[in-house]
């Protein structure tokens, strides 16, 4: 099972900023928070992660509460080909070394309108 | 860089058959995991391997699939027989496993697009 909420759509303006949010209130201290979008008939594509403190890259800022239960994805100026379904997805820990397992919810579905 | 490189792309196969989906990961990965997408269903992770072994196929639906790594550049994934609710896209992805658990980013394939008649 997931262990993400996100909301099933949302709309944005292009240009204009989207602001994806990802509620995972039942997160545990060393797990990290990663975001994946998948543009349509494509595979999903990675977006940014983090642990606690906010992170910034070329494509994206991500925003984590200081209690950890829930995030932000930010898309500074959201364009057409910014329409795709995104993924937030908290990672379980495993044994050992073998700490991946990647649980995809249903997403968010973004749609950049002209 | 190559990227993950899965083949076929499409099948169209009749129930019954055998499949094979093939993945190459991106060298230098050391984790390899396969997914099956379907419009009820959405993403699912099927099973993953980690330094070429099986580390979690929990996610397998039942005895007539098969995933196997014999080496680090190759992974199949095998349906024998298949059914018609097996038709999906099946995606490939890859990654590289940090000491201490974390990894980086999942690298997808573009997916092998599976029709059982």
């Amino acid at each position: 099972d997931a262990k993400t909420t996100q909301p099933t759509s949302m709309d944005c303006a292009e240009g204009r900023a989207a602001n994806l949010p990802c509620n995972h209130s039942t997160i545990s201290g060393n797990e990290y928070v990663y975001w994946y979008r998948q543009i349509h008939s494509q595979g999903p594509q990675y977006i940014i992660h983090g642990l606690k403190n906010n992170e910034t890259n070329e494509m994206a800022s991500l925003i984590i509460t200081e209690d950890r239960k829930s995030s932000t994805l930010i898309l500074p100026h959201a364009t057409l080909r910014d329409t795709a379904v995104y993924y937030c997805i908290v990672r379980v820990a495993g044994e050992s070394n073998y700490g991946q397992n990647f649980v995809f919810g249903p997403g968010t579905r973004l749609s950049v309108l002209p | 860089d190559a990227g993950v490189i899965q083949s076929p792309r499409h099948e169209v196969t009749e129930m019954g058959q055998e499949v094979t989906l093939r993945c190459k990961p991106i060298s230098g990965h050391n984790s390899l995991f396969w997914y099956r997408q379907t419009m009820m269903r959405g993403l699912e992770l099927l099973i993953y391997f980690n330094n070429n072994v099986p580390i979690d196929d929990s996610g397998m639906p039942e005895d007539r699939f098969s995933a196997k790594m014999p080496n680090a550049s190759f992974s199949t994934l095998k349906i024998q027989p298949s059914e018609p609710r097996d038709s999906a896209v099946y995606f490939c992805a890859s990654s590289f496993l940090l000491s201490g658990g974390e990894t980086g980013e999942l690298f997808f394939g573009e997916g092998s697009r599976l029709t059982v008649l």
